[in-house]
This record gives C-alpha cells, sequence and structure tokens, in this order.
C-alpha cells in the first residue's frame, strides 16, 4: 500500500523560504498526481498545490506567485517550496496522493509535518 | 473562513445516527460538483471516508454514508461508536479552480 511521510525543517523565519520533502513508499511516484495541503492550527484544511504525472502543476490561486512543487523520481520524492512566508502560514502541511482529475479527493495522506514560522 | 460551511460540533451516543452537513454554493456543490469526507484523528493522517459524494473506500463500514441536495451535502454516520470520534471534513470542487474545504466538525460521542 502506498504510505507518505513529510518532513521539513520545522521552524521557518519570516520572509524566507518554506522547503518540505514528501517520501512515498508502496509504488512509483511516476504513476499517481499528487498534491500538497495546509491545516494552520485550529482552522480548516487548505489545498496547496498538485503535481500530475505528466509533470503539470496547478496552484492554488492565492499562493501561485510563491509556490512551486517538483518531483524527484530517482528518490520517489515530492518537494514544495513557499517563498516570503508569513506567521500566518504556521501550520500542519501534509501530501497526498491525488485521485479523480479536478474534481477529485485525497487517498492516502502523510501524517503531517508542522511548520512554525516564527523569528 | 472556509467556503464550505460544516456546523462546528455534533455528538451522539452510542449507537445512535448523527449527520454533519456541508453547506456550500453554485460555484461548487451547487454546479454539480462531487463532495469528499475525509475523518482526522488527533496525530494521525485525515482518511478518505467517502469519495465521490456517496462511495466507500475498501475497509470503511457501511455505518458512513455520504448524499447531496442542491447546494448542500451530508455525512450519515449510523450505530455511533467510541472510535468514531474525530474531527470530520468536506471536500469539493469550486469554478475559481481551487479544491475546497468545510472547517471542520468536532464528533462527540457521548
Amino acid at each position: 500500500q502506498v504510505q507518505l511521510q513529510e518532513s521539513g525543517p520545522g521552524l521557518v523565519k519570516p520572509s524566507e523560504t518554506l522547503s518540505l520533502t514528501c517520501t512515498v513508499s508502496g509504488d512509483s511516484i511516476s504513476n499517481s498526481d499528487w498534491s500538497w495541503l495546509r491545516q494552520p492550527p485550529g482552522k480548516g484544511l487548505e489545498w496547496v498545490a498538485d503535481l500530475y504525472s505528466s509533470g503539470t502543476t496547478y496552484y492554488n490561486p492565492s499562493l501561485q506567485t510563491r509556490v512551486s512543487m517538483s518531483v524527484d523520481t530517482s528518490k520517489n520524492q515530492l518537494s514544495l517550496k513557499l517563498r516570503s512566508v508569513t506567521a500566518a502560514e504556521t501550520a500542519m502541511y501534509y501530501c497526498a496522493r491525488w485521485i479523480g482529475g479536478p474534481t477529485g479527493w485525497f487517498d492516502p495522506w502523510g501524517q503531517g509535518t508542522l511548520v512554525t514560522v516564527s523569528s | 473562513q472556509s467556503v464550505l460551511t460544516q456546523p462546528p460540533s455534533v455528538s451522539g451516543a452510542p449507537g445512535q445516527r448523527v449527520t454533519i452537513s456541508c453547506t456550500g454554493g453554485g460555484s461548487n456543490i451547487g454546479a454539480g460538483y462531487d463532495v469528499h469526507w475525509y475523518q482526522h484523528l488527533p496525530g494521525a493522517a485525515p482518511k478518505l471516508l467517502i469519495f465521490g459524494t456517496t462511495n466507500r473506500p475498501s475497509g470503511v463500514p457501511d455505518r458512513f454514508s455520504g448524499s447531496k441536495s442542491g447546494i448542500s451535502a451530508s455525512l450519515a454516520i449510523t450505530g455511533l461508536q467510541a472510535d468514531d470520534e474525530a474531527d470530520y471534513y468536506c471536500q469539493s470542487y469550486d469554478l475559481s479552480l481551487t479544491r475546497i474545504f468545510g472547517g471542520g466538525t468536532k464528533l462527540t460521542v457521548l
């Protein structure tokens, strides 16, 4: 079965770049489409980015100018970069497999990695 | 503020039936897009419960069911059990080209 594990620095300073990695096991990363999502403390979930198996990316319009998602097929890993972060972007960040096209769903998810934006 | 509106909390006694609503608008649920539901236990990965509005993934008990009417969708849980206590989230697609979520509902089993 597919399993995902996020990893990252835990603490990022305001205005700097947040960089996260998601390691996929149980299947080749090239076989599926993938997403990043996040959840600020006490708030709801927010979709961040998609990466199709074709290499095409889609980003939340509210983040589009600052976010990028990529894949390293040799390591079976996804990555997310978010530039110029603010304290409001303190959140649990999740990676997930995305199924069913633009109107589809996320399954499975990783357990998430907490990122705190603070000086 | 989430695009999809869910009640902050619901509760029920073991064995009872509860429903969780998810209300959107004409650019998402009302436009005919599917709704998906997730169960989230603290410290765990969110788990897919319902996909395509009414479908259960393999391994999800038939105590969980989904439905949709107009601009709203619902998740029903029958035969409530103690380990159903969790946060539940609905998700859909919006014509603004984004995936959208509800704010989440905390289910308490009394």
